[in-house]
């Protein structure tokens, strides 16, 4: 079947970096890739909705300016959480978008010290 | 805003013992419904999907049955295993929504040797 992957698997970094995040749809071709976050004993919440070739969708209360999303091809889209900090510690998963919903990545462990 | 929740939080179960998964959701205007499942630290693994024209669906030990009249939407598991215990989440995907899946709030479940 379809696989996804996510590059890092986790990442620690210093507050105020910069992070990027991959997600790489393996053996099918994704237009739409979804990016997700998940805090402890919580729920998936939608970040964005990453298009390939034309800006990503935000979710309300998401700020664009601080989770750049690039969708540059087909089997690519990646997260940069900007200027990090504590807060936005956090486990984030990608999804490719396929017809029935099935492919979700490993997800990212992120903590910012 | 349209929502999709959970019954229990947590539900332990004997092994052996059967399963059930409650889900309520709120949009009336969902066509499509996924249970998945996620362990500690890693992505959603899809289960099992029904879809509004349907409601039950039988799969490999579970089956899920939908209720469009009380929108309501379980998942059972017979035979529960050691390995079922994670965290279970439905998801409800609209029908003007494209590939954009709502979640619900997740129940965990523990199976007891």
């Amino acid at each position: 079947g379809a696989v996804v992957s996510q590059h890092p698997s986790w990442v620690i970094c210093k507050s105020g970096t910069s992070v990027k995040i991959e997600c790489r749809s393996l053996d099918f071709q994704a237009t739409t890739m979804f990016w997700y976050r998940q805090f402890p004993k919580q729920s998936l919440m939608l970040m964005a909705t990453s298009n390939e070739g034309s800006k990503a969708t935000y979710e309300q209360g998401v700020e664009k300016d601080k989770f750049l999303i690039n969708h540059a091809s087909l089997t690519l889209s990646t997260l940069t959480v900007t200027s990090a900090h504590p807060e936005d510690s956090s486990f984030y998963i990608c999804r490719a978008g396929d017809p029935d919903e099935q492919f979700f990545g490993p997800g990212t462990r992120l903590t910012v010290l | 805003g349209e929502s999709v929740g959970l019954h229990l939080p947590t539900l332990s179960v004997q092994e052996g013992d059967n399963s059930i998964i409650n889900c309520a959701y709120s949009n009336s205007a969902s066509d499509y419904f996924i249970w998945y499942k996620q362990e500690s630290g890693k992505g959603p693994q899809f289960i099992i999907d029904i879809r509004s024209n349907m409601d039950k669906r039988q799969g490999q030990r579970v089956t899920v049955l939908l209720n469009k009249t009380v929108k309501h939407l379980s998942l059972q598991i017979a035979a529960t295993q050691p390995g079922d215990s994670a965290v279970y989440f439905c998801a409800e995907r609209g029908k003007a929504a494209g590939n954009k899946l709502t979640f619900g709030g997740g129940t965990r479940v523990l199976v007891k040797p």
